[in-house]
Formats: C-alpha cells, sequence, structure tokens
C-alpha cells in the first residue's frame, strides 16, 4: 500500500541554520505530495505541495522538489528562524487510496535563539 | 470568515459517555474528512464523505458515526466512549471535482476521556 516515511526528530537547530527534512514515499501511480505544519497547540496548516515529477513547492522560504526516480520530497529551508519551531508533516494523496491524505509520522522542529 | 470550524476546541468527558463533535466548512467544498491525531502525533483518516455520500470508512469501531447533514457539514458522534479515544480529532475539507487537491483542515478538538 501507498506510506510516507519521515526523518525521526526532533530536530534541533540553532537560528540562520539550514533545514533539511527528509521524506520519501511508496506509492502506485503518481501521487500529489504535501507539506503541512502545525504549530504549538494549533491545527495543521498546507506548507507547500507539489503535484508532479520535477515540480517544486515554495511557501514562507521552505522549498522541496517532487523526484520521482528517488520518490522523494525533502523539506528544506535556508535559514530557519525561531518562528519555524513546529511539528512538520509529509503526506501523499493518490487515487489508488480513495483520494485519502496519507501521512508520515511528523518531524519536530526545534530552533533555538 | 473562517474556512473550516469545529466545535468544541476541547471535550473533556467520562469513559461510557456519548458525545459529538461537529465540523462546518465555508469554502464550497464537496468533500470533507475526519482525521484523529493520537499521542505520538500520528495522523490517519477515518472517513470521508462527498456531497453527503460516505466515501471512506477506514477500520475505525462502530461507536464512531459521523453524520452529513449537508455538503458544508460533517459531524462525528462518539458512542460509550473509551480511554483510548482520547485524541485530538481534525475535520477537513478539499476541492470540488478535485479530490487529489489540497485538503484544508479545521483548528482540531482535543478530547480527553477520564
Amino acid at each position: 500500500g501507498n506510506s510516507v516515511t519521515q526523518m525521526e526528530g526532533p530536530v534541533t537547530l540553532s537560528e540562520e541554520a539550514f533545514l533539511t527534512i527528509n521524506c520519501t514515499y511508496t506509492a502506485t501511480g503518481y501521487p500529489s505530495l504535501f507539506w503541512y505544519v502545525q504549530y504549538p497547540g494549533e491545527g495543521l496548516q498546507l506548507l507547500l505541495k507539489a503535484t508532479k515529477a520535477d515540480d517544486k513547492g515554495s511557501n514562507k522560504g521552505f522549498e522541496a522538489t517532487y523526484r520521482k526516480e528517488t520518490t522523494s520530497f525533502h523539506l528544506e529551508k535556508g535559514s530557519v528562524q525561531v518562528s519555524d519551531s513546529a511539528v512538520y508533516f509529509c503526506a501523499l494523496i493518490s487515487r489508488d487510496s480513495s483520494y485519502k491524505l496519507i501521512f508520515g509520522s511528523g518531524t519536530r522542529l526545534l530552533v533555538r535563539p | 470568515d473562517t474556512a473550516v470550524s469545529q466545535t468544541p476546541k476541547y471535550l473533556v468527558t467520562q469513559m461510557g459517555n456519548d458525545k459529538s463533535i461537529k465540523c462546518e466548512q465555508n469554502l464550497g467544498h464537496d468533500t470533507m474528512y475526519w482525521y484523529k491525531q493520537d499521542s505520538k502525533k500520528f495522523l490517519k483518516i477515518m472517513f470521508s464523505y462527498n456531497n453527503k455520500e460516505l466515501i471512506i470508512n477506514e477500520t475505525v469501531p462502530n461507536r464512531f458515526s459521523p453524520k452529513s447533514p449537508d455538503k458544508a457539514h460533517l459531524n462525528l458522534h462518539i458512542n460509550s466512549l473509551e480511554l483510548g479515544d482520547s485524541a485530538v480529532y481534525f475535520c477537513a475539507s478539499s476541492l470540488p471535482g478535485t479530490s487529489t487537491d489540497t485538503q484544508y483542515f479545521g483548528p482540531g478538538t482535543r478530547l480527553t476521556v477520564l
């Protein structure tokens, strides 16, 4: 079946450091890929998405590129801020999973001043 | 101008009680969902409705019963609550006619069963 694997956290960085959170997926067909973010005590917000191979999603300085050859969708940011501290979820959706979002286990990011 | 709203935000109740969580979206979406987030932050779909019709029903105890009175509302009723039902429940909706597109989430309802 379809699945998403994320690197385990927590990831602890100093402000202005470079961020990478790894995400790989298993899916039949051509899924759409998403990153959602959950700030402390809040709900899920869409951060970015990509719907086909080689697409790059970007938002708020975060980027991720849909790599079909490596089945990956790694999240990157060049310079993190304390306000980026949150839990980040990689997810996919595909027609053969009845359009339900399948989430990775989440990666907690802690950015220290 | 809230897009997806849920009530209540917090719900504390005793084992064995019956409770409901309400969800409303004003985005004009056709499809709505319920997800459960456990204590380890793991998220899993429970149900999905499209135009008031149930289209996804994961392996969920039949104590959980979703109800969609119209396409803007999807409520979740839980009978005979158990300790293991404690979790955060998220409602979501997606764009009409394109179920593969983005799902927008509500703020969540934190259910605590004592």
